[in-house]
Parts: structure tokens; C-alpha cells; sequence
């Protein structure tokens, strides 16, 4: 069965330091990889997205991931944090093929001090 | 182009009630997939909905229904509320085309508060 698995409930990272969020899925085939992050009171917005190519992939806002297959990793960074970058953080894997059902993992509160 | 659109934003009910909530997808998009959203449980599936059919299902008890329209609108329902169906459900639509990706688009949420 698919899972996601985001190891850190709640991350404290003071503004303008780097930041890296874990993320590790279990997925049968090919993964389509996704990092979503919401705001209070909002829905979720894409960051970025992983389907084939370059492992390393940019996204929204400055951040990045990089896939790791041997790893089962999809680790979110960014090199500088803003304070507008507090928010709750979700990696999400989703079908190649098929019925859609993309799984979701309990997701990162990141917390930016000044 | 409007995003995806969900009402109400805010209800609350009591034990025992019905709740029926409303998606309006991206125009264009023809899959339409809902979650609930709580503190502890984190994002969980519900179904998903494509061309009026319901193509996944989540593991929830059958008090959890849905259905979508030939417009790709969506609705869910819950009967006999609980008080552990409070909640932020969320609707998300997909182009579900040949070039689409896994992508969803996220409505704001409907709070639901049952007392």
C-alpha cells in the first residue's frame, strides 16, 4: 500500500536560515511526488512536483526537492527561510497510472523566529 | 480562470444531522477528489469523483457519501453527524486529462463544527 511518511510534526527555523523538510513514500511503481503547503484558514497550493527527469526539481517561492529512489526520499529545502514561509507543509505521492487517490502525509508545521 | 470554489465555508451542526457540502471545480477540470482535514488524522482521502462515477473510495464509514454532476460539480454528504466528523473538508479538482500530471487544485474548505 502507498504511504507517506513526514518523520517532523513542527519545525523551528530562524529567518534566513536554510531549510529541509523529510519526506520518505512507499509506492509500488513509479511515483508522481508532490510538496503542498497551506496557510492558516487556506487550502493547499503546489510547491513543486516530481513525475520523471531531473531529479532535482524547483518549485514555488525558492524551494526545491530532490528524489532519491534509493532513499524512497522527496526532501523539500530552500536555502534562505522568510517569515511569510510559516505554514503547514504536506509531501504527497500519487498515482502513475489509474484511478487517481493521492496519499498525503500528516504534514510539517514550519515555524519561522525572527 | 476562477479556482475551485467551496460552500459554505463555515457550518456548524449537532449530533444526529445531515450535512450536505458543495464543490465547483476548476472549469474544465472533470475529476473532483475530497478530504477531511483534522488535527490529528492529518489529510485523509475520501473519494474521488470522475465523469459522474466514483472512481476511488476511502476508508470511511458508508455515513460518508458523495456524487458529481454532469457539470463536474460535486457534492458530499454526512448523516448522522458525530462529533469526530468536525472538520476541514476539503474538495480538490484535476484536469484528468492525457497530459495531466497528479496535480490537484485545492477549494478553501468547508469547517464543519458538529456539537
Amino acid at each position: 500500500a502507498q504511504s507517506v511518511t513526514q518523520p517532523d510534526i513542527h519545525i523551528t527555523v530562524s529567518e534566513g536560515a536554510s531549510l529541509e523538510l523529510r519526506c520518505n513514500y512507499s509506492y509500488g511503481a513509479t511515483p508522481y511526488l508532490f510538496w503542498y503547503v497551506q496557510s492558516p484558514g487556506q487550502g493547499l497550493q503546489l510547491l513543486l512536483k516530481y513525475f520523471s527527469g531531473d531529479t532535482l526539481v524547483q518549485g514555488i517561492k525558492g524551494f526545491e526537492a530532490e528524489f532519491k529512489r534509493s532513499q524512497s526520499s522527496f526532501n523539500l529545502r530552500k536555502p534562505s527561510v522568510h517569515w511569510s514561509d510559516a505554514a503547514e507543509y504536506f509531501c504527497a505521492v500519487g498515482p502513475s497510472t489509474g484511478g487517481f487517490k493521492t496519499i498525503f502525509g500528516a504534514g510539517t508545521r514550519l515555524f519561522v523566529k525572527a | 480562470k476562477a479556482g475551485v470554489t467551496q460552500t459554505p465555508r463555515y457550518l456548524i451542526k449537532t449530533r444526529g444531522q445531515q450535512v450536505t457540502l458543495s464543490c465547483s471545480p476548476i472549469s474544465g477540470h472533470r475529476s473532483v477528489s475530497w478530504y477531511q482535514q483534522t488535527p490529528g488524522q492529518g489529510l485523509q482521502f475520501l473519494f474521488e469523483y470522475f465523469s459522474e462515477t466514483q472512481r476511488n473510495k476511502g476508508n470511511f464509514p458508508g455515513r460518508f457519501s458523495g456524487r458529481q454532476f454532469s457539470n463536474s460539480r460535486s457534492e458530499m454528504n454526512v448523516s448522522t453527524l458525530e462529533l469526530g466528523d468536525s472538520a476541514l473538508y476539503l474538495c480538490a479538482s484535476s484536469p484528468r486529462t492525457g497530459s495531466d500530471t497528479g496535480e490537484l487544485f485545492f477549494g478553501e474548505g468547508s469547517r464543519l463544527t458538529v456539537l
